[in-house]
């Protein structure tokens, strides 16, 4: 069965640091692909970043990047020099060859100005 | 491009009632999923149909909980009977038919049970 895990409920930063989310997962497949997904305020919620097993390179999209340590199965979210607008909850999801997105619990960020 | 079109965003509806909820996915997406999300369970997934054929059926949602994808454009969520407990959002996803594809949602119909 797919598993994924985020310890970290809420963090706090202020603006412009660098912060990072935890994420483990738990999977029997060789082949998987890792997600870091946002939800606004208002419910929506909107891809960020992804990250194939298969590739050593750590994902980078703008101010995003992953911290993909496979051995570990952990895949940290960072994000840099942070602003107002990245307050929101940040959710960690797992896709398997299968089919079905698995979800951790969420991060709930919030950057202080 | 549209996106994830789902309906209707707010519903109230009394304890035994029927309610179906709506959701029309992206134009072109092969999956498309329904999530249950709360805050105390987060996001639980409901069904899974790829190309209309349902791939997942949630499990412990069979009961009251059945979704329909009627053609390749559109999608029902019928809950019957409501419940108090069933008070949350629920989230239409539709991707392309890779795995490795990411999931668009939609704003979400949030239902209130009373």
């Amino acid at each position: 069965a797919q598993k994924v895990t985020q310890t970290q409920t809420s963090i706090s930063v202020m603006e412009k640091t660098t912060v990072t989310m935890d994420c483990v997962y738990e999977t029997q497949d060789s082949s998987y692909f890792l997600f870091w997904y946002k939800q606004t305020a208002s419910g929506e919620i909107v891809f960020l970043i992804r990250q194939d097993s298969y590739k050593k390179e750590n994902a980078t999209v703008g101010h995003y990047s992953l911290n993909f340590q496979k051995p570990k199965s952990s895949i940290g979210l960072i994000i840099t020099a942070t602003q107002i607008e990245d307050s929101a909850v940040y959710f960690c999801a797992m896709r398997t060859m299968g089919y079905k997105l698995t979800f951790g619990t969420g991060t709930s960020l919030l950057v202080d100005p | 491009d549209a996106g994830v079109t789902q309906t209707p965003r707010h519903e109230v509806a009394e304890k035994g009632q029927t309610i179906i909820l709506k959701c029309e996915p992206v134009s072109g997406h092969n999956d498309l999923f329904w999530y249950r999300q709360t805050k105390i369970q987060g996001l639980e997934l409901l069904s899974y149909f790829r190309s209309k054929s349902l791939m997942e059926d949630g499990g412990a949602f069979k009961d009251r909980f059945k979704a329909e994808m009627l053609n390749s454009s559109f999608s029902t969520l019928k809950i019957q009977p409501t419940e108090p407990k069933d008070s949350a959002v629920y989230l239409c996803a539709s991707s392309t038919g890779t795995s490795g594809n990411t999931l668009y949602f939609g704003e979400g119909s949030r239902l209130i049970v009373v």
